[in-house]
């Protein structure tokens, strides 16, 4: 079956603009996790939601990030006024359930803010 | 505060050899779970082996083990025969009970040489 898909690939902006990343599932996965990886470093948790749950937003490190699952599929990560350190390649991953489970990862948006 | 450590930035292995790829990890929960990723350079994160806390017999996927020793915490990867195709970023990373964020190592580069 289909895997985890996200776009756009690859992202442009300027400082300053609105981004937004979007990331559609396997169908039937509960789980849909936001990572950060910036360029040779290991995984950022960024925010986490489990079926109809309250999301975990923890790892979000600032209130420019936001993220909404809407009908507990697609997922929309948006990063308001963007600076350059938030540069990085932003994955997408879902699991059947929370807990244990195995996640699997999408390709990733790599965007670079100018 | 959950922790993972590895410490080999970069291996090298010859073709057919096997090579372990070590990963320790601080954790304060007594239930866990313990994965191994492999990213190639394309940069899909691609699952390869799944560790829980009470499993007593260490976990094995194909070519890939995993040498789980918990009282020293730590959950090496074991990868024999070695194949050109293993030439990658491997991060190993930890679930607790209680969080709902997977934590990540900082990645070990393999390079496998003919």
């Amino acid at each position: 079956g289909a895997g985890v898909s996200q776009s756009p690939s690859n992202k442009v902006t300027e400082k300053g603009k609105d981004v937004e990343l979007r990331c559609d599932p396997i169908s039937g996965h509960t789980a849909l996790y936001w990572y950060r990886q910036s360029l040779g470093q290991g995984l950022e948790f960024l925010i986490y939601f489990q079926g109809n749950s309250a999301p975990d937003k923890s790892g979000l490190p600032s209130d420019r990030f936001s993220a909404e699952r809407t009908g507990g599929s697609v997922s929309t990560l948006t990063i308001q006024r963007t600076q350059q350190e938030d540069s990085a390649v932003y994955l997408c991953a879902s699991s059947a359930s929370g807990g244990y489970y195995e996640q699997y990862f999408g390709p990733g948006t790599r965007l670079t803010v100018t | 505060a959950q922790k993972i450590t590895q410490t080999q930035p970069g291996m090298f292995v010859q073709e057919k050899e096997a090579v372990t790829l070590d990963c320790t990890y601080d954790t304060s929960d007594q239930s866990y779970g313990l994965f191994w990723y492999k990213q190639p350079s394309s940069g899909e994160m691609i699952f390869l082996i799944y560790q829980g806390s009470y499993d007593e017999q260490n976990a094995t996927e194909g070519r890939y083990s995993l040498n789980f020793q918990k009282a020293r915490k730590s959950a090496n990867l074991v990868i024999s025969a070695s194949q050109l195709g293993d030439s990658a970023m491997y991060f190993c990373a930890m679930r607790g009970a209680v969080n709902n964020d997977m934590r990540f190592g900082a990645g070990t580069r393999l390079t496998v040489k003919p």
